[in-house]
C-alpha cells in the first residue's frame, strides 16, 4: 500500500510568487491534515480536512494561505503571496475515519519551500 | 509554555546501550501519546503510540506514560547505529474535538558503533 505522497519535495519561490503544494493521502484515508516545520521550530497544525470539508483550520497563519480538498482525495495548499517567513517544512499526513482516540496519523514526507 | 517538551539534545549513546527519551505535556486532557522517529529528510515515522497508564513494550522500544506527571518516555534497547534519527514526541487531545498533533522539537540521538 502507498503512503502519503507529497508534491514537489522541493520549491524555491521568490517573495511575492505564488506556489501551491499537491499532497495525496493514503487510499481510503478520510482524514488529511497539514502541518508545517520552520527552521528550529516543532512541527505545527495547519489544518484538518474530513473528506473534502474543513473540520479544523485553526493553525492557518493567514488568509495567504488556501487548502483545498476536493472530492475528498488529494489536497492542495496554496500560498499567495508568498512571503520570507513562510519558509519550512509542509507535512500532510492521513489517517481513517477517526471516530476513536486510537486513530493513527501516518506522514508524508513534506515539501522543503524556500521562499527568498 | 510550550505544549509539549523536548530535551533536543543531541543525545549520545554507544552501540548496545540503552536510550532513554523523554517527553512532558501540558494540558491534562492530552489522550493519545505518539513516538515519531524521523531521519533527515524523511517523513516522521511512527515507532510507538500509547493511551493508557503504564508501560508498552514493542521489539526492542518501550513507551512508559504517567498521566499525574504528565510524562512519556521512549526507551531504546539494544541501541543501534540505524537507531539515530531525530525522535519526535507528538500529543493528541482529542477529548477537546481537535484531532491535531501537538509536538515537541524532537530529540536527536547518535548511536555510536
Amino acid at each position: 500500500e502507498a503512503g502519503v505522497t507529497q508534491f514537489p519535495s522541493h520549491s524555491v519561490i521568490e517573495k511575492g510568487q505564488t506556489v501551491t503544494l499537491r499532497c495525496d493521502p493514503i487510499s481510503g484515508h478520510d482524514n488529511l491534515y497539514w502541518y508545517r516545520r520552520v527552521m528550529g521550530k516543532e512541527i505545527k497544525f495547519l489544518l484538518h480536512f474530513v473528506k473534502e470539508s474543513k473540520q479544523d483550520e485553526s493553525g492557518m497563519p493567514n488568509n495567504r494561505f488556501l487548502a483545498e480538498r476536493t472530492g475528498g482525495t488529494y489536497s492542495t495548499l496554496k500560498v499567495q503571496p508568498a512571503e520570507l517567513e513562510d519558509s519550512g517544512v509542509y507535512f500532510c499526513a492521513s489517517s481513517q475515519e477517526g471516530t476513536g482516540w486510537t486513530d493513527t496519523q501516518y506522514f508524508g514526507p513534506g515539501t522543503r519551500l524556500t521562499v527568498l | 509554555q510550550k505544549e509539549v517538551e523536548q530535551n533536543s539534545g543531541p543525545l549520545s549513546v554507544p552501540e548496545g546501550a540503552i536510550a532513554s527519551l523523554n517527553c512532558t505535556y501540558s494540558d491534562r486532557g492530552s489522550q493519545s501519546f505518539f513516538w515519531y522517529r524521523q531521519y533527515s529528510g524523511k517523513s516522521p515515522e511512527l515507532i510507538m503510540s500509547i493511551y493508557s497508564n503504564g508501560d508498552k513494550e514493542d521489539g526492542r522500544f518501550t513507551a512508559q506514560l504517567n498521566k499525574a506527571s504528565q510524562y512519556v518516555s521512549l526507551l531504546i534497547r539494544d541501541s543501534q547505529p540505524s537507531d539515530s534519527a531525530t525522535y519526535l514526541c507528538a500529543v493528541n487531545k482529542r477529548g477537546t474535538g481537535a484531532n491535531n498533533l501537538f509536538f515537541g522539537t524532537g530529540t536527536r540521538l547518535t548511536v555510536i558503533p
